[in-house]
């Protein structure tokens, strides 16, 4: 069956432009995860859906950040007027529920010059 | 705060065994698990363990639970090339995961 996909699987940007990052999670997977993963660094928790729960959006680094998810099906994080330190991979999961182990997509590299 | 520690490097000789150690600070953890991360791929689930177990086994990877300590390992046996990768250990209650750094193992022909 088919696993997380996230697109684009690139992206370059300006600095100060906003840009849109797009997760398909596995069908039937009520959870969403997003993480962002600088380079040698390890995960940094984002924002997650449960449901039709409010999002736990405690990861959030800044106001310029956030996301939404359409019933439990696809997910867009936005990032606004990017800057350079919002160069990472940015990587989406999904599980049957929480506490459920969490199944990775490939992940977005974004790069803002 | 609540951290995930992993060692940065490791490189052993094919065949050898391959051991990858992890600290976590969070003792009221229920999940503890390792993914493996290839070059220009996400993540993957190699085996996770549930904080009221001691070993887990599964082919050529056992995992080893400390609670006391809160000490993770992966071991894995006649480690191969393919084996190259970083490995990451987190932890979790639901909800949210906390992951370490990684480890970046390589094998060595």
């Amino acid at each position: 069956g088919a696993g997380v996909s996230q697109s684009p699987s690139n992206k370059v940007t300006e600095k100060g432009k906003d840009v849109e990052l797009r997760c398909d999670p596995i069908s039937g997977h009520t959870a969403l995860y997003w993480y962002r993963q600088r380079l040698g660094q390890g995960l940094e928790f984002l924002i997650y859906f449960q449901g039709n729960s409010a999002p736990d959006k405690s990861g959030l680094p800044s106001d310029r950040f956030s996301a939404e998810r359409t019933g439990e099906s696809v997910s867009t994080l936005t990032i606004q007027r990017t800057q350079q330190e919002d160069s990472a991979v940015y990587l989406c999961a999904s599980s049957w529920g929480q506490r459920e182990t969490q199944y990775f997509g490939p992940g977005t590299r974004l790069l803002v010059l | 705060g609540e951290d995930v520690e992993q060692s940065l490097f490791l490189s052993v000789r094919e065949g050898d065994s391959s051991v990858i150690n992890c600290t976590y600070t969070d003792s009221s953890s229920t999940y503890l698990y390792w993914y493996k991360q290839e070059p220009g791929a996400g993540l993957q689930l190699l085996t996770y363990i549930f904080s009221n177990m001691d070993m887990k086994q599964d082919q050529r990877l056992t995992v080893l639970l400390n609670k006391k300590d809160k000490h993770l390992s992966l071991r894995i046996a006649d480690t191969q090339t393919g084996d190259s990768a970083i490995y990451f250990c987190a932890e979790s209650k639901g909800g949210d995961m906390r992951f370490g750094a990684g480890t970046r193992l390589t094998v060595k022909p």
